[in-house]
């Protein structure tokens, strides 16, 4: 039970699809964030939640749309991407402070077709 | 904007040695902390160890020891008794004003 589960593993979609990623935390935090990865870049901050509110869109292109119905729960909705959206997706949560680690799920690979 | 630079994209170190992983930032803040994140082929993030600025004691976790250059704006991830199991991608990361940065990584390899 890694505390941040997220939702599903493997994803394959084309690029006219709609498809969501999901992340649920269960460690009591009130923080959640949506990180891209892709090969030989450093991790992409895409979306941060605090308290429910979001604080961060770090100029991320419509096609993703992030959701947080509660502290416990954060979306991404996918719609019409590119193929260069193909990427790791990492979730995580934290509590509200800069001492507090983040905490990661173990990502959805996402490829776009 | 803070940087956090990795220089070595690939490292390998004989089972039981010990290696050094080397990080630089970039900030012109004074209160903030580092961290040391594993990820290994699960894919998790794992927080390693983690140090906060303000203190000048180098934080230590069982085999996983940290070296604080803070003028320096360095901050080095020492393992010693290296095991099969670390072998991982390794991320130093930088946190200030709710925001985590990460470097590019850098990938270590252990050799039986």
């Amino acid at each position: 039970e890694t505390g941040v589960t997220q939702t599903p593993r493997h994803l394959v979609m084309g690029m006219t699809n709609k498809k969501s990623l999901k992340c649920e935390q269960h460690l009591g935090h009130n923080a959640m964030y949506w990180y891209k990865q892709s090969a030989k870049k450093p991790l992409e901050l895409m979306f941060v939640y605090s308290l429910e509110e979001r604080v961060e869109n770090n100029s991320v292109p419509s096609r993703f749309s992030p959701e947080c119905p509660n502290s416990s729960h954060l979306f991404l909705h996918l719609h019409t991407l590119q193929p260069e959206d193909s990427a790791l997706y990492l979730c995580a949560s934290s509590l509200v402070g800069d001492n507090s680690p983040l905490h990661f799920g173990n990502g959805t690979r996402l490829t776009v077709t | 904007a803070q940087t956090v630079t990795q220089s070595q994209p690939e490292m390998s170190v004989q089972e039981a040695e010990t290696v050094t992983l080397s990080c630089t930032y970039d900030t012109s803040e004074s209160d903030y902390y580092l961290f040391w994140y594993k990820q290994p082929p699960s894919r998790q993030m794992i927080l390693v160890i983690r140090q906060e600025a303000y203190k000048q004691q180098n934080a230590t976790e069982n085999r996983f020891s940290v070296n604080f250059q803070k003028a320096a704006k360095s901050f080095s991830l020492k393992i010693s008794d290296s095991q099969l199991g670390d072998a991982a991608m390794y991320f130093c990361a930088y946190r200030s004003a709710g925001y985590l940065t990460f470097g590019t990584g850098t990938r270590l390899t252990i050799i039986p």
